[in-house]
C-alpha cells in the first residue's frame, strides 16, 4: 500500500506570514495516463473536509489564490502565501488513484 | 447546489450492525462515483469504500472488507453503508463524498457519528 507522509504535523503561523506543508509518497504518483492524482483537503474546526487543490496544482472552485500546490513524483507541497485566521484547521494530502486510497496523517495549522 | 445529507449514525454495541444513508441532490447521482471516508476521534481521515455509478463496482479498505457493504439506490439518489460486526475501531464520523473523478472529493456531507461501545 502507498504511504503518504506529511510534515510538519503541526505549525503555528502569524497572520500575514507564509506557510508550507510537505507531502511525500512512498512511490511515484505519476499515473500511466500522465496525470498525478494528488489532492489537498482542509478540515476546519467543526466542519466537514473541503477540497482545496486537485491534481497537484489546480485550485478548486472558490479557493482563494493564496493557496497553491506544486510538486511531482514523490514530493509535493502546499503553500499559503499569507495565512489568514480562517485558514486554521487540519490539512491532508491524498493520493486518489491507489488502492487503497491513502491520506497523509494531517498537518494542524493554528494562528500565533 | 450539491447537497449530501447523512443519516443513521448512533451508538451501537460491539458486534452489532448499523446502516448509514446519504441522500444526494443537486447533481446527477446515477452518473457519479460515490465514496465513504471516516475520521476516528483524535485521528486523521481514513478512506473506507467506493462504489461505481451503476453499483456494479465496489472497493473497500482492508480494515472493513467482509464486514461493511456499500450500495446505492439511484432511483432514490441515496448511498448506503451497511456496517456489520462493528468494533471499537469503527468509532468515527463517517462522511459521504461525491467523487469528481480520481477521488477528487468535491463535496462532503456533514458527517454521521458512529460510536461503538457497550
Amino acid at each position: 500500500d502507498i504511504v503518504m507522509t506529511q510534515s510538519p504535523l503541526s505549525l503555528s503561523v502569524t497572520p500575514g506570514q507564509p506557510a508550507s506543508i510537505s507531502c511525500k509518497s512512498s512511490r511515484s504518483l505519476l499515473h500511466s495516463n500522465g496525470h498525478t492524482f494528488l489532492h489537498w483537503y482542509l478540515q476546519k474546526p467543526g466542519q466537514s473536509p473541503q477540497l482545496l487543490i486537485y491534481e497537484v496544482s489546480n485550485r478548486f472552485s472558490g479557493v482563494p489564490d493564496r493557496f497553491s500546490g506544486s510538486g511531482s513524483g514523490t514530493d509535493f507541497t502546499l503553500k499559503i502565501s499569507r495565512v489568514e485566521a480562517e485558514d486554521v484547521g487540519v490539512y491532508y494530502c491524498m493520493e486518489g488513484s491507489s488502492q487503497p486510497i491513502a491520506f497523509g496523517q494531517g498537518t494542524r495549522l493554528d494562528i500565533k | 447546489e450539491v447537497q449530501l445529507v447523512e443519516s443513521g449514525g448512533g451508538l451501537v454495541q460491539p458486534g452489532g450492525s448499523l446502516r448509514l444513508s446519504c441522500t444526494a441532490s443537486g447533481f446527477t447521482f446515477s452518473g457519479t462515483w460515490m465514496q465513504w471516508v471516516r475520521r476516528p476521534p483524535g485521528r486523521g481521515l481514513v478512506w473506507v469504500s467506493m462504489i461505481s455509478p451503476d453499483g456494479g463496482g465496489t472497493d473497500y479498505a482492508g480494515s472493513v472488507k467482509g464486514r461493511f457493504t456499500i450500495s446505492r439506490d439511484n432511483a432514490k439518489n441515496t448511498l448506503f453503508l451497511q456496517m456489520n460486526n462493528v468494533g471499537p475501531d469503527d468509532t468515527a464520523v463517517y462522511y459521504c463524498t461525491k467523487d469528481g473523478g480520481w477521488s477528487r472529493f468535491e463535496h462532503w456531507g456533514q458527517g454521521a457519528r458512529v460510536t461503538v461501545s457497550s
